[in-house]
């Protein structure tokens, strides 16, 4: 079983609705969960990150953290074409590993006009 | 001007050529890494440097060499490419006094094409 799983979609909406990604994990000892936005022929940008289970919000943006069950997720509210992105789920266990990110292989998003 | 520069974006080489990938940053921080993007694979860490004098293996360094020349330039050099080293190079750097959420900034990248 890997580490994360993520669906790599492609997931193609209309413009404004909900988006929900997600996430998997099985390593019990990752703390700190983000997403990365990776624009085509972009390299990945910080979009949200949360070391706590529960909800964190940023705008149109809610990162959902569930650490019982091992996932994650991010929501995207009234989805922009702006938003046509891969978006990368990255985890870390923290302390003395905090350097090692561990991601997902990404989810394709298109939002259509 | 980007706080993270990478040099090439694009190279286009034949199997068994030397290359080299450079990356710089002006965001003073003391960490950098090295990775690859490969379709379906997702961003696989090559190696890591915490300060000039430490630098580490990551998950796929086999055919990968790298040298910190100073805080701000971390190159990348494959000694005899492949063409399974077709992929997207990523430079990234993080903070150590903010490195507890791990936040890693990235470069623009570099497409490596191995004929």
């Amino acid at each position: 079983q890997k580490e994360v799983e993520q669906d790599p979609g492609p997931l193609s909406v209309p413009e404004g609705a909900i988006v929900s990604l997600n996430c998997t994990y099985s390593n019990s000892a990752f703390q700190y969960f983000m997403w990365y936005r990776q624009y085509s022929r972009k390299g990945p940008e910080l979009l949200m990150y949360t070391y706590s289970s529960g909800n964190k919000e940023d705008g149109r943006f809610t990162a959902q953290v569930d650490k019982s069950s091992k996932y994650i997720s991010l929501f995207i509210r009234d989805s922009q074409p702006s938003d046509s992105a891969t978006y990368l789920c990255a985890m870390s266990a923290g302390g003395g590993s905090n350097y090692k990110l561990t991601f997902g292989k990404g989810t394709l998003l298109t939002v259509n006009p | 001007d980007a706080d993270v520069t990478q040099t090439p974006r694009n190279r286009i080489t034949k199997t068994g050529k030397r290359i080299m990938l450079e990356c710089s940053q002006t965001k003073g921080h003391d960490r950098m890494y090295w990775y690859r993007q490969d379709p379906g694979l997702g961003l696989r860490l090559i190696y890591y440097s915490f300060d000039v004098k430490d630098i580490n293996k990551g998950e796929i360094s086999d055919g990968y060499s790298v040298s910190r020349q100073a805080q701000a330039k971390f190159s990348l050099s494959l000694e005899s490419a492949i063409p399974n080293q077709t992929a997207l190079y990523f430079c990234a750097t993080s903070d150590f006094i903010s490195s507890v959420t791990d936040t890693q900034y990235f470069g623009p990248g570099t497409r490596l094409t191995v004929l």
